[in-house]
């Protein structure tokens, strides 16, 4: 357990469903973001969240929509996905934003699948 | 954008030999981190690197930082079985819209034969 809860671990959805994924964290951090991993690739940033303020977008399409209620939540709404969407996606949470960044707090990932 | 390029992407070693990874920035970060994940598992952090030149050792783990603060490297000294995985390093630039993110490099993949 790392202290960065995300549900589900795993998910199949087809390209005209709509799903959340969810994170959760009691660490007492002031910044969550989402990153998307897919093979081959590096770590990309896709949104950072700031005391519940979204300060980062970064380029990532609209069919991803973030959403934070509060300081201890982060939610990634999805709909009309396509294919090449299928990747694991992580939730982190920080200390900041700020300088120096301090170190992140992975959750474990939702693993995600797009037919 | 802002990148930091890690080589080498695969390393096969032998229980017992060492194994080194580099990151470069072209501009001057203000602090670097490095990151461990397990296959199958998740990041996770391991170090944050802030002064120029500055090193920094855990058990048989060295992390250095330039003293331009424009590299990085991380060094293991006679690599076991449980340091199979992917070591990524994490470059963060102060201001601008860059302020409080990190980037990821594309990290090495570390494969250990006993």
């Amino acid at each position: 357990e790392t202290g960065v809860t995300q549900t589900p671990r795993h998910l199949v959805m087809g390209m005209t469903n709509k799903k959340s994924l969810k994170c959760e964290q009691h660490l007492g951090h002031n910044a969550m973001y989402w990153y998307k991993q897919s093979a081959k690739k590096p770590l990309e940033l896709m949104f950072v969240y700031s005391l519940e303020e979204r300060v980062e977008n970064n380029s990532v399409p609209s069919r991803f929509s973030p959403e934070c209620p509060n300081s201890s939540h982060l939610f990634l709404h999805l709909h009309t996905l396509q294919p090449e969407d299928s990747a694991l996606y992580l939730c982190a949470s920080s200390q900041g934003p700020g300088h120096p960044v301090y170190g992140y707090t992975f959750g474990s990932g939702t693993r995600l699948t797009v037919v | 954008g802002q990148q930091v390029m890690q080589i080498p992407q695969y390393q096969h070693v032998q229980e017992g030999e060492d194994f080194t990874t580099y990151c470069n920035s072209s501009t001057t970060l203000s602090n670097i981190q490095w990151y461990k994940q397990r296959p199958g598992g998740h990041p996770v952090f391991l170090i944050q690197l802030v002064k120029s030149g500055e090193v920094k050792k855990q058990k048989r783990l060295t992390f250095q930082f330039g003293e331009a603060k424009k590299n990085s490297s991380l060094h293991i000294t006679a690599t076991q079985t449980t340091d199979v995985g992917t070591y990524f390093c994490a470059g963060a630039w102060a201001g601008g819209t860059s302020y409080g993110k990190l980037t990821f490099g594309q990290g090495t993949i570390l494969t250990v034969h006993p």
